[in-house]
């Protein structure tokens, strides 16, 4: 069995400021996790993906995570937000190395990026 | 290489009728993935197909939906007397096999009016 936990449904930050989008994960076996991206009205667009390489992982639009499984965590962070970057984040857990097949997601956190 | 593509996007049905929502995989992909979000909601999984075979369908309603990936053309996700409760974005996503990434689709938004 697997779940995710976003922590936060809404994130407000200022422009330039550091982004934190937090995520905590369960998992019966080594889980591949994803960040996700969703633009109102648009599709998913993947932002980056741990499959157990590296436990920091560097993603597009200069986001990135860490996957710490001591805490079951999955944190996305960017160190300068960009109003471009004010969407539905979902974090992602998918038992196997892929997202292919049954993939479990959080509810989403909408972040808000003001001038 | 087209990606992942679904029609139509946007899908208005009156109670009782019914819904037919498709998805193209990508090229040589055989293997694809339905997904319901409702609103305010994460993506909820439904059914994982691959061609010809229900592969698991453990997320799908016991009642009015189904789901088929044919040999030839696109993966079809029917809901038979829709309701307003199926008011929701459907997302399909494929990938070439069961150990390789899966891409998804813009989704179809159902209206249930």
């Amino acid at each position: 069995a697997q779940s995710v936990t976003q922590l936060d449904s809404h994130v407000s930050v200022s422009e330039g400021t550091p982004v934190l989008l937090r995520c905590n994960y369960s998992s019966s076996y080594s889980p591949s996790l994803f960040w996700y991206v969703q633009h109102p009205n648009k599709g998913l667009q993947l932002l980056l993906k741990y499959t157990s390489a590296a436990t920091l992982v560097k993603g597009i639009n200069g986001f990135e995570a860490e996957f710490k499984k001591s805490e079951t965590s999955f944190h996305l962070t960017k160190p300068s937000a960009h109003m471009s970057d004010a969407a539905e984040y979902f974090c992602v857990v998918s038992e196997g190395r892929t997202n292919a097949g049954k993939s479990t997601f959080g509810d989403g956190t909408t972040l808000t990026v003001k001038p | 290489n087209a990606g992942v593509m679904q029609n139509p996007r946007h899908l208005v049905r009156r109670r009782g009728q019914e819904a037919r929502l498709r998805c193209s995989p990508m090229k040589g992909h055989s293997h694809v993935y339905w997904y319901r979000q409702l609103p305010e909601e994460g993506l909820k999984f439904m059914v994982y197909l691959q061609k010809e075979n229900i592969i698991d369908e453990s997320g799908m309603p016991k009642e009015r939906f189904s789901a088929e990936f044919p040999k030839e053309g696109p993966s079809i996700l029917r809901i038979q007397q829709v309701v307003r409760g199926d008011s929701a974005a459907y997302f399909c996503a494929s990938s070439p096999s069961s150990n390789t990434e899966a891409f998804f689709g813009q989704g179809t938004r159902l209206t249930v009016v």
